[in-house]
Order: structure tokens, then sequence, then C-alpha cells
């Protein structure tokens, strides 16, 4: 398997839920990252991962905590999440940390918060 | 900060029509410009791009030019194609990708 792979695709979670998005990308990257998109709303970048190690997070609320083991899997973990937290969330990989070329995304996590 | 700023959406074109999605940024410093495109279900995939002035992006018929003097990276195709309905998005790049909102075009035949 190739590329950046999500998984789930679509996740329906209650507000007391906790529940975790996986990331896996194949090719050799060393910088992974979070976004957020939501409706009629600009990409919204939450973390950014380095060789491992965080090095942006973009004012994110608590209830949303980013796990990245290694250079190939990123986790996003989410607990008591709100309504307003209904989105897709991309993950997207690239080599360093530079976006110079070009960032590999995920299809996506459809996230619904009832 | 930096920004992007793109045409408002939704546009909606015929068959073989000529596209024109307007984009201009807004940086400090000297970045690299790209397109995206997000397909229905899908993540974005990287269309074209360009890393100094004047340089012009192309794929798949698509075409773009880094515009110093107008801080423009408009998106042009001259005959645009139902498979070519999605969302397309402008985002520049110094020390982090920044997007613009979005456009969202379709094709109908």
């Amino acid at each position: 398997e190739t590329g950046v792979t999500q998984t789930p695709r679509h996740l329906v979670m209650g507000m007391t839920n906790k529940k975790s998005l996986k990331c896996e990308q194949h090719l050799g990257h060393n910088a992974m990252y979070w976004y957020k998109q939501s409706a009629k709303k600009p990409l919204e970048l939450m973390f950014v991962y380095n060789f491992k190690e965080q090095t942006e997070n973009n004012s994110v609320p608590s209830r949303f905590s980013p796990e990245c083991p290694n250079s190939s899997h990123l986790f996003l973990h989410l607990h008591t999440l709100q309504p307003e937290d209904s989105a897709l969330y991309l993950c997207a990989s690239s080599q360093g940390d530079r976006p110079t070329p070009g960032y590999t995304f995920g299809s996506g996590t459809r996230l619904t918060v009832v | 900060g930096d920004s992007v700023t793109q045409m408002e959406g939704p546009v909606t074109l015929s068959e073989e029509a000529f596209l024109t999605i307007n984009c201009t940024y807004t940086a400090t410093g000297y970045p690299s410009l790209f397109w995206y495109v997000q397909y229905p279900g899908e993540g974005l995939q990287l269309l074209l791009k360009a890393t100094k002035a004047d340089d012009k992006g192309s794929n798949k018929g698509f075409e773009a030019t880094y515009r110093k003097e107008t801080t423009s990276f408009h998106l042009e195709k001259g005959s645009v194609q139902v498979s070519d309905s999605a969302v397309y998005f402008c985002a520049l790049s110094e020390s982090k990708l920044v997007f613009g909102q979005g456009t969202r075009l379709t094709i109908n035949p």
C-alpha cells in the first residue's frame, strides 16, 4: 500500500465517547500533520510532527490529543468532543517540515459528533 | 501574517468552457505557491506549483503563473471537462502551508 492512509473513513461518536483517528504513510516522509476541514472555512492546521517531535500546536483544545509513535504513524485521540468539532480531519505528510515539494494528503476521516 | 484569498464559489461552467479561478496572496517574503484539488470523498492532491516569480506551473491542462507584481497565482484551463468538477485550493508556503478557503467547481455536460 502506498501514500497516506487514514482510518476510519467515517466516524459517528457521542460527546462522552473516546475514539482515535489513525494515519499511516508509506512514503518515507519524516513530517506529518493534522488538518481540520469544516464547511465554509479554510483548512485549519492543527498539529505538526517532525521526526516524531511535535513542532506546532495551533491552540487546539485539549480534547484533541495527538500521538506520533514513529515517523510513519500519527494518531488523533478524541474525547468529550462538541458538535462543532464535526468536520473532515485530514492527515498529510511531507519530506522535512518544508512544504516546497508539496504535502501528500490522506482521504480524511469524516467525523460527526452527536 | 501570510494569507491567501480565492475567488468566491461555487463556479458552474459548461463542458469545454474556459476556466479562471482567481487567487491572490499576502506574504512577507518569497513563498512557493500551489494549487491543490479535492475530488468528492477524497483528500487533497497537489495539482501544480511554482517556486519563484514568473514560474508557470502546469498539469492536466491546468496552468498558473506566479505573478509577484500583482501577488497573484490564478488557475486557468482552456477547455474544462465534467471530470474537473472538484474543490480547488490555492496555497502558499514560507515556513508552513497556508490555504485559501477553496472554490467549488461544477462542470455540466
